[in-house]
């Protein structure tokens, strides 16, 4: 059974900082891996997707890379903004139309 | 703008009444899921629709759960009798699943509170 993970539950940042957000999955056999935003009260916003056959995905200051191999992918949020303050989780599949898996997500909060 | 949709945003009930939420996807997606939100365990899935059909239910509890797909419009999920424990925040998700699920849309949520 496929677990997500994500390090750390809750970080707090001055604004300006670069940050790097973890996620490991125990099932390296996956299709897809994708990181979605949640803000308080609100759905989840899918941010990047990175397919199997690639090993990163560039947004604006978001860059998520994956390593299959090991299990991990990362988001690195380069000069942080307060309007960056949300959970940040990560969500994989695996090839044969299966559902996301999810980790339990970063809280994130970018301090002015 | 295309969104998913769902009703009501909030509920509150008392133990053992029956809930009905809704959902509308997005026109043209061919995927619904529905997931399940708690601090405890995050989100989980409960149910998800391929084509209005049922793929996958086991993450609900059969005896008190349900999940339906009338028409391409209306995703319903309902809990009779309604307990505690089901107390959370109840996600819609709509995609167009082709190989894999690719992007994922979702509804803003029904926060749900069972006293």
């Amino acid at each position: 059974k496929q677990e997500v993970t994500q390090i750390p539950a809750a970080l707090s940042v001055p604004e300006g900082e670069n940050l790097v957000l973890n996620c490991s999955f125990t099932d390296s056999a996956i299709y897809n891996l994708q990181w979605f935003r949640q803000d308080p009260g609100k759905g989840l916003t899918s941010l990047l997707l990175i397919q199997s056959s690639q090993r990163e995905q560039t947004s604006g200051r978001l860059n998520a890379s994956l390593d299959k191999s090991s299990g991990r992918s990362t988001l690195y949020i380069a000069a942080s903004q307060p309007g960056d303050s949300a959970t940040y989780l990560c969500a994989v599949d695996r090839r044969g139309n299966t559902p996301l898996v999810f980790g339990k997500g970063t809280r994130l909060s970018v301090i002015a | 703008d295309a969104r998913v949709t769902q009703t009501p945003r909030h509920k509150v009930t008392e133990m053992g009444q029956e809930v009905t939420m809704r959902c509308q996807p997005i026109l043209g997606h061919n995927t619904v899921f529905w997931y399940r939100q708690t601090m405890m365990q995050g989100l989980e899935l409960l149910a998800y629709f391929r084509n209005r059909a049922p793929l996958d239910d086991s993450g609900m509890p059969k005896d008190r759960f349900s999940a339906e797909m009338p028409d391409a419009t209306l995703a319903t999920l309902k809990i009779q009798p309604s307990e505690p424990r089901d107390s959370a925040v109840y996600f819609c998700a709509s995609g167009l699943v082709l190989v894999s699920t690719g992007e994922l849309f979702f509804g803003e949520g029904s926060r749900l509170t069972v006293l």
